[in-house]
């Protein structure tokens, strides 16, 4: 089967605190995972891909096939790093249908 | 460039109703994918247009259709809704770029129709 997991509905720190929001997947092939954000009253956008190993906003996410992982990383959080953060995957050679895991909203506080 | 437009924003229905859902993709965008998202949950693949056709189709039942008009621009129908259809519907429009490293698409997102069924 087909399926990302995240096992955290909510993940609070406070800023400078490091951050590490979980994701698992499962997949019969060769996946290619990212994570998709959403800020506040925003819409749903690409944070980072597993393929291009770029570091975006300070965020970066290693791609441990052994764990079937993607766990995304940030070592200082910052109160702008607040938002709903979606872990997604596709096939390598089908990018067009994205699975979803069902999210972990990030709060950071002050 | 507006990005992905979708309308109308918010639309309630009763059961057993139809409904209709527009998407414009991004400006240079030829591929549009549907989406839902019911509360607390991930967005679900409904299915994918291309040249005016579906191409790909998630775990959906056939009440619901879309098309894919000669200006790229795709509508997503509902018929018989259920309360189980009330959710946020994401249109997407994919950027496809090519380069030495190989083919990257990225699904730009539209801000959703919500939809609730009564």
């Amino acid at each position: 089967a087909q399926r990302v997991t995240q096992p955290e509905k909510l993940l609070s720190v406070f800023k400078g605190a490091p951050v590490e929001l979980k994701c698992n997947y499962s997949y019969s092939g060769s996946p290619e995972l990212f994570w998709y954000v959403q800020y506040s009253r925003q819409r749903l956008q690409l944070l980072l891909r597993h393929i291009s190993r770029e570091s975006i906003k300070g965020f970066t996410a290693d791609l441990n096939k052994g764990e079937t992982s993607f766990h995304l990383k940030k070592p200082f959080a910052q109160e702008e790093d607040s938002a709903m953060y979606y872990c997604a995957l596709s096939g390598v050679y089908n990018t067009d249908k994205l699975i979803f895991g069902t999210g972990t909203r990030l709060q950071v506080f002050p | 460039d507006a990005g992905v437009t979708q309308s109308p924003t918010h639309l309630i229905k009763t059961r057993g109703q139809q409904v209709t859902l527009r998407c414009s993709p991004k400006s240079g965008h030829d591929t549009v994918s549907w989406y839902q998202q019911a509360l607390g949950q991930g967005p679900q693949f409904i299915f994918q247009y291309y040249e005016e056709e579906e191409r790909q189709r998630g775990n959906f039942p056939d009440r619901f259709s879309g098309h894919q008009f000669p200006n790229y621009s795709s509508e997503l129908n509902v018929n018989a809704l259920l309360l189980g259809d009330s959710a946020l519907y994401l249109c997407a429009s994919r950027d496809r770029w090519q380069g030495l490293a190989g083919t990257r698409d990225t699904q730009y997102f539209g801000p959703g129709t919500r939809l609730t069924v009564l």
